[in-house]
């Protein structure tokens, strides 16, 4: 069983499209993660919510909206695609959002959005 | 803002020879460092994670180091082996957030 699944692994999409990205953990996390990966490989966070509630906005396009309809879950909801939106997405979980315990995260596979 | 910084961007060896990656970092008020592994079209994988208070952490053949103070941490593996062929990652947890580097690409020829 993936401990952190995404979907879709790939999306190709027209630029002005809406499109979304769906996240499950199955680790009883309460805290899940939005990550880019650019063409340069660089990482950066992007959202990060604990037990539904939004801890972590790293001033993202309001293009971008994360929504978490339970604990297990983070979607990502992007619209009016734009060239720029092009990168692979991660979703991440971990057991809590504390820096002062030992909080491994856990990884999807990633999706990597085209965007034409 | 903290800034993560990894030398070499790649690394190639011959199978058997050990490999030192770097990792330094701006702030060092961190909660930890943890290295991760990526694989081409596959997520990341976490090896070893250092809590602020510790010096190293050991795992098999990777042993990782860690001096806050000079903003910098090491990861050592040993005897690598074709399957080490990976790109590997550096981050920081600081305000509830990780901050990644550039990677390491290691390459190991058989």
């Amino acid at each position: 069983d993936t401990a952190v699944s995404q979907t879709p692994k790939y999306l190709v999409t027209q630029m002005g499209n809406d499109k979304s990205i769906k996240c499950e953990q199955n680790l009883g996390h309460d805290t899940m993660y939005w990550y880019k990966q650019d063409s340069k490989k660089f990482l950066k966070i992007m959202f990060s919510y604990n037990n539904k509630e939004l801890i972590i906005n790293e001033t993202v396009p309001n293009r971008f909206s994360p929504k978490s309809p339970d604990k297990a879950h983070l979607n990502l909801h992007i619209n009016s695609l734009e060239l720029g939106d092009s990168a692979v997405y991660f979703c991440a979980s971990s057991q809590d959002h504390s820096g002062a315990t030992k909080n491994i995260q856990y990884f999807g596979a990633g999706t990597r959005l085209s965007v034409l | 803002k903290q800034e993560v910084t990894q030398i070499p961007a790649a690394l190639s060896v011959p199978e058997g020879e050990n490999l030192v990656l770097n990792c330094s970092f701006t702030d060092s008020a961190i909660y930890n460092l943890q290295w991760f592994r990526q694989d081409p079209g596959k997520g990341l994988t976490s090896l070893l994670l250092i809590q602020s208070s510790q010096r190293e952490q050991t795992s098999g053949r990777l042993n990782a180091s860690l001096d806050k103070s000079s903003g910098r941490s090491t990861l050592y593996i040993a005897a690598s082996q074709p399957g080490d062929s990976a790109t590997y990652l550096c981050a920081v947890e600081d305000d509830y957030k990780l901050s990644f580097g550039a990677g390491t690409t290691v390459t190991v020829r058989a």
